[in-house]
């Protein structure tokens, strides 16, 4: 079945550090990956999506790739700040099917002044 | 507001009572979704229903209940409450193409 794996948190990092959060995906076909952000008491929110091989979606600073070879699509921003801090879940949704999403377990980020 | 909005957001149930937690959106999405957050799971999808009259199964639907009579709303229902559906529950809505949109979440507790 489809499935999304993306590294364990928590990741604890400075402000105006680089951050990469790893996402892998198990899905047949080209499915569509995204990125949403949760902060504290809040629910998600897209942050980012991409619906073919090779597109790079971005938003607010950050960026994600979709790499067919390596099934990826790692999160990535150059200078994190403090209101960043969140948890992060990437996800997919199957090729051709219906809009159900299928979520990574979340990777928890703390920025520090 | 437009929207998707959740209710209630907090509420504390003893075993074995029913539950019905709201859902409603004011976008006209064709698509809702429930899902529960737990710490370690993640986001795991309970129900989804495609429009008006049309619902199916996720991943840990046994012991809820939807239903959809009309596309804006969709409520949940935990049929006889357990402390292991004590969780925070989120419903969407999305539309094709776009992704989904997430409500603020009703944290339930069963004791």
């Amino acid at each position: 079945g489809n499935s999304v794996t993306q590294m364990e948190g928590p990741v604890t990092l400075s402000e105006e550090a680089f951050l990469t959060i790893n996402c892998t995906y198990t899905a047949t076909g080209y499915p569509s990956l995204f990125w949403y952000v949760q902060y504290p008491g809040e629910g998600l929110q897209l942050l980012l999506k991409a619906t073919k091989a090779d597109d790079k979606g971005s938003n607010k600073g950050f960026e994600a790739t979709y790499r067919k070879e390596t099934t990826s699509f790692h999160l990535e921003k150059g200078s994190v700040q403090v209101s960043d801090s969140a948890v992060y879940f990437c996800a997919l949704r199957a090729q051709g099917g219906s809009e159900k999403l299928v979520f990574g377990k979340g990777t928890k980020l703390t920025v520090n002044p | 507001d437009a929207g998707i909005t959740q209710s209630p957001r907090y509420k504390i149930t003893e075993t074995g009572r029913q539950v019905t937690l709201m859902c409603h959106q004011t976008w006209s999405h064709s698509y809702m979704f429930w899902y529960r957050q737990d710490l370690g799971h993640g986001l795991r999808l309970i129900y989804y229903s495609a429009a008006a009259d049309i619902t199916d199964k996720g991943e840990v639907s046994d012991g809820y209940v939807v239903s959809r009579s009309k596309t804006e709303n969709f409520p949940l229902t935990l049929e006889s409450a357990t402390r292991s559906q004590t969780s925070v529950y989120f419903c969407a809505s999305s539309i094709q193409g776009l992704g989904a949109f997430f409500g603020q979440g009703t944290r339930l507790t069963v004791v």
